[in-house]
């Protein structure tokens, strides 16, 4: 149980085109969902928190009109990048909670490569 | 005070031995524990988690202890085998379950 899945799971895309990276509980209904982002041998960076219905909480720092996030079910969120830039390249993961549990289930993350 | 430390940054060991990391905090309402281990090009896997509550956890060759006067936490892999080779991540959370990580440790195991 408790699975989260993550599409796609590579993205290659040219400079200033969007792209969105969908997140999915396959099997619980997640009160919230996480979006990190990772660089190469670096720690989880937490961009942004989101609870369905509701608008993301993003981190300082994190420009909320270039990480798009929608968070409009019970098991789906989705994290857009908008006119991305080279420098937008990074290993993007998801993370779904529970209410009243503290671990968060991780999805298997989504590549992604700015040309 | 939001920072969680973590070390050592990367750590070589033998197959069977016993790697240790460590990891601090400050903030002492950080009430959940978990570490993590990831693969490369993989999402973060839960390994073993814990609350302040105890001072070890064991499950399978993964054991947490746990220092809560000194806010300190370490994971040890007991009988460790090359398949463990990876980057381990320890987290803290608040209630909130907003977590802190680490800034991670690169374990390899050799054969």
């Amino acid at each position: 149980g408790a699975v989260v899945s993550q599409h796609p799971s590579w993205v290659i895309c040219k400079s200033g085109t969007s792209v969105k990276i969908e997140c999915r509980s396959l099997d619980f209904q997640a009160t919230t969902m996480f979006w990190y982002r990772q660089f190469p041998k670096q720690s989880l960076m937490l961009m942004a928190t989101s609870n369905e219905g509701s608008k993301a909480t993003y981190e300082q720092g994190v420009e909320k009109d270039k990480f798009l996030i929608n968070h409009a079910s019970l098991t789906l969120s989705t994290l857009t990048v908008t006119s991305a830039h080279p420098e937008d390249s990074s290993f993007y993961i998801c993370s779904a909670g529970l209410a009243g549990l503290n671990e968060q289930f991780f999805g298997p993350g989504t590549r992604l490569t700015v040309l | 005070q939001q920072q969680v430390k973590q070390s050592p940054q990367s750590l070589i060991v033998q197959k069977g031995g016993i790697p240790i990391i460590n990891c601090a905090y400050e903030n002492t309402a950080f009430d959940y524990f978990p570490w993590y281990q990831q693969f490369p090009g993989k999402g973060p896997a839960l390994l073993i988690a814990i609350r302040p509550d105890v001072s070890e956890k064991k499950e399978g060759r993964f054991t947490i202890s746990f220092n809560k006067s000194a806010k300190q936490f370490s994971l040890h892999i007991m009988d460790s085998q090359p398949g463990d080779s990876a980057t381990y991540f320890c987290a803290a959370s608040a209630g909130t379950y907003k977590y802190i990580f680490g800034t991670g440790t690169r374990l390899k195991v050799l054969a």
